[in-house]
């Protein structure tokens, strides 16, 4: 099947400093998603990207549509404590019609020490 | 109000039961997708509900089976758990259109199978 590799796997950060992390496909998507997941929760849409290039903020986090379509990174500027959890990258092969899932990377780890 | 319910939040059971898990959305959207988040976190897609139009991912064991009494429902059976079954299940509603190409995800419903 498709696979998204995300990357890093995991982050040890300090508070307050700048996060990255992508996702590069071999498949060309037509959306890109970015989400969160708390512990004990359900995965939290943060950005949704709907057309290459497309550069896209929310609050402290920016996110882009590769110009290939196979690729995407979040960047999350001054990381504060609540920051702490999964991020993961999704991607959606086929627009509009058709009751297909989300593809998933494995997820990114972040750990904000104090 | 939540958005996308599922019930019950933990479930402990033995080998060889069948078990349902029930999922509701009150967004008024049009698909639902059943997922599964495995121990390392990763995500994978086991069915998505249509219209009635169901397609299955192929790799899930027919011991699964979605059922939908109404578009605002989504039901996972399970029969006969294995020791494998055991991860977090998660439901997602999605909306048609573009905007729809995003998805919302429940709670999910923790199953441990002893």
């Amino acid at each position: 099947g498709q696979q998204l590799n995300q990357s890093p796997q995991s982050m040890f950060i300090q508070e307050g400093e700048d996060v990255s992390m992508n996702c590069t496909s071999s498949s060309i998507f037509n959306t890109w998603l970015w989400y969160k997941q708390d512990p004990g929760e359900g995965p939290v849409l943060l950005i949704a990207l709907y057309k290459a290039g497309e550069l896209t903020s929310n609050g402290r986090l920016t996110a882009q549509f590769g110009i290939t379509r196979k690729d995407s990174f979040l960047n999350i500027s001054a990381s504060i404590p609540s920051d702490v959890g999964i991020y993961f990258c999704a991607g959606r092969l086929i627009f509009g019609g058709g009751a297909d899932g989300l593809t998933f990377g494995k997820g990114t780890h972040l750990i904000i020490q104090p | 109000d939540t958005a996308v319910s599922q019930t019950p939040k933990y479930l402990v059971t033995q080998m060889g039961n069948d078990k349902s898990i029930k999922c509701e959305q009150n967004l008024g959207h049009d698909t639902m997708y059943w997922y599964k988040q495995d121990s390392k976190k990763f995500l994978k897609i086991m069915f998505s509900y249509n219209n009635k139009e169901l397609i299955i991912n192929e790799t899930v064991p027919n011991r699964f089976s979605p059922k939908s009494p109404d578009k605002a429902h989504l039901n996972l059976h399970i029969n006969s758990l294995e020791l494998g079954d055991s991860a977090v299940y998660f439901c997602a509603s999605r909306a048609p259109g573009l905007a729809g190409e995003t998805q919302y995800f429940g709670p999910g419903t923790r199953l441990l199978v002893l």
